[in-house]
């Protein structure tokens, strides 16, 4: 039972243009969703959160938009840039003891130069 | 000046045999966490520990126990090895429900 979903599991984009990868989530009681990066062999990069309490999250290329009713979450990375290709897990965490996190299985971006 | 560091890096053994993982952070973090990623690359929480404390457990074999002697570390012990064992195993530590600072895993291969 995936609470947390990533549909997409790959996704092409010429630099320079818009890349959006998208997340479902199941559960209405999460508090923060996250966005993370990750490279081959290395462990998975923070890059942005967004409050279950807000709607948009904006860091320099990178924004994530929540749509709380639709239970839907993306991320926007523009202009895309080749460095940006890797292996990218939304995630869902409640503020509870011990901070559980839940990890959609991850889209992979190819961004063409 | 490594953040959330893991040794070792690979670890291949044979099954049924014990290892250990080890992990530590230099982040004055209160809360660590054991991660697995299987074959599917799909990222599981274990374990969360907070100030030495188990707080999470998730339906793990008890031949995995995880051991906190401090809170900058948060080591992972497993018993009798299974081939499902396989995967790669992410040790994380975090202040806040919103990041999570994750070491760069150990690949264990069970022959």
């Amino acid at each position: 039972d995936q609470q947390v979903k990533q549909n997409s599991p790959s996704l092409s984009v010429q630099e320079g243009r818009i890349s959006i990868l998208n997340c479902d989530y199941t559960n209405s009681m999460f508090d923060y969703f996250l966005w993370y990066k990750k490279y081959p062999a290395e462990g998975p990069t923070f890059l942005i959160s967004i409050s279950s309490i807000k709607d948009k999250n904006e860091d320099g290329r990178f924004t994530v938009f929540l749509n709380k009713s639709a239970k839907h979450l993306s991320l926007h990375i523009v202009p895309s840039q080749p460095g940006d290709s890797a292996v990218y897990f939304c995630a869902a965490s409640a503020d509870t003891g011990g901070f559980k996190t839940i990890f959609g299985a991850g889209t992979r971006l190819f961004v063409k130069a | 000046d490594t953040a959330v560091s893991q040794t070792p890096k690979y670890l291949v053994t044979q099954m049924g045999n014990d290892k250990s993982i080890k992990c530590e952070q230099n982040l004055g973090h209160d809360t660590m966490y054991w991660y697995k990623q299987d074959s599917k690359k799909f990222l599981k929480i274990m374990f969360s520990y907070n100030n030495k404390e188990l707080i999470i457990n998730e339906t793990v074999p008890n031949r995995f126990s995880p051991k906190s002697p401090d809170k900058a570390h948060l080591n992972l012990h497993i018993n009798s090895l299974e081939l499902g064992d396989s995967a790669v195993y992410f040790c994380a530590s975090s202040q806040s429900a919103n990041e999570q600072f994750f070491g760069p895993g150990t690949r264990l291969t069970v022959l």
